[in-house]
C-alpha cells in the first residue's frame, strides 16, 4: 500500500493564481481531511469529508474548496492564492467506523505564495 | 470547544536522559487524546492514544503517556531518549462534540536530542 500520497511536494504561486493540491489514499478510508501547518500554530483543519459526495468545513476553510467524487481522492483547490496561504498542507485519512481511529498523514505539500 | 496547550515550544535534552513533554487540554465533555510525531520533512505519525481504560498508555519507540483527568493533562514521557527521537511532537484531542475523527492539535513541541 502506498498509504496517503500528495502532489506536488513543492509549489510556488503568484498572488491571484489558482491551483489544486492532490491527495489520494489506497486504504479504502471513508474519512479524509486537509490541514495546514504554520509555525507556532500547529495543524489546523481546513475541510474534511466522511465519504464520497460529502464534505464539510473545518476551522479555517476560507479561500479553499474541496470535493470528493471518489473514496480515494480528496483534492484541495485554492481559488485565488494569497500570501496568507503560504503554508505546509497535509492530507490525512482514517476509517470512520468506531472512535479514536488513527489518522494517516501524507508527506505534505509546501506552498509559497508570492 | 476543545483546545490543547503545549507550553514548551522546544525541549533540549542530552541523549539517554529522560524527557517529559507537557500537554494540557480543555473540554467540557469526554475526550480522546493523541500524541503524534513529525520527523523532519515528513508527515505526522501516531505515537499513542488514550480512548478509555488504563490511564497509562504505551506507544511506539518506548514512549508512554499518562492521562490525568483532574489535571486535564496528557504528558508524554520517555525514560531514555535517542538522537533519532529528535522531532516535533504534537498533542491532539477529539471528542463526541467535534466528531471523533476531527482532531484539534496543540502548537507542537520540538524535541532536540544532542550527544
Amino acid at each position: 500500500n502506498a498509504g496517503v500520497t500528495q502532489t506536488p511536494k513543492f509549489q510556488v504561486l503568484k498572488t491571484g493564481q489558482s491551483m489544486t493540491l492532490q491527495c489520494a489514499q489506497d486504504m479504502n478510508h471513508e474519512y479524509m481531511s486537509w490541514y495546514r501547518q504554520d509555525p507556532g500554530m500547529g495543524l489546523r483543519l481546513i475541510h474534511y469529508s466522511v465519504g464520497a459526495g460529502i464534505t464539510d468545513q473545518g476551522e479555517v476553510p476560507n479561500g479553499y474548496n474541496v470535493s470528493r467524487s471518489t473514496t480515494e481522492d480528496f483534492p484541495l483547490r485554492l481559488l485565488s492564492a494569497a500570501p496568507s496561504q503560504t503554508s505546509v498542507y497535509f492530507c490525512a485519512s482514517s476509517r470512520l467506523a468506531g472512535a479514536g481511529n488513527e489518522q494517516f498523514f501524507g508527506p505534505g505539500t509546501r506552498l509559497t505564495v508570492l | 470547544a476543545q483546545s490543547v496547550t503545549q507550553l514548551d515550544s522546544q525541549v533540549p535534552v542530552f541523549e539517554e536522559a529522560p524527557v517529559e513533554l507537557r500537554c494540557n487540554y480543555s473540554s467540557s465533555v469526554s475526550v480522546y487524546l493523541f500524541w503524534y510525531v513529525q520527523y523532519p520533512n515528513q508527515g505526522l505519525q501516531l505515537l499513542l492514544k488514550y480512548l478509555s481504560g488504563s490511564t497509562l498508555v504505551k506507544g511506539i519507540n518506548g514512549f508512554e503517556a499518562e492521562f490525568n483527568k483532574s489535571q486535564t493533562s496528557f504528558h508524554l514521557r520517555k525514560p531514555s531518549v535517542h538522537i533519532s527521537d529528535t522531532a516535533e511532537y504534537f498533542c491532539a484531542v477529539s471528542s463526541v462534540n467535534t466528531g471523533f475523527q476531527k482532531l484539534v492539535f496543540g502548537t507542537g513541541t520540538r524535541l532536540l536530542v544532542s550527544p
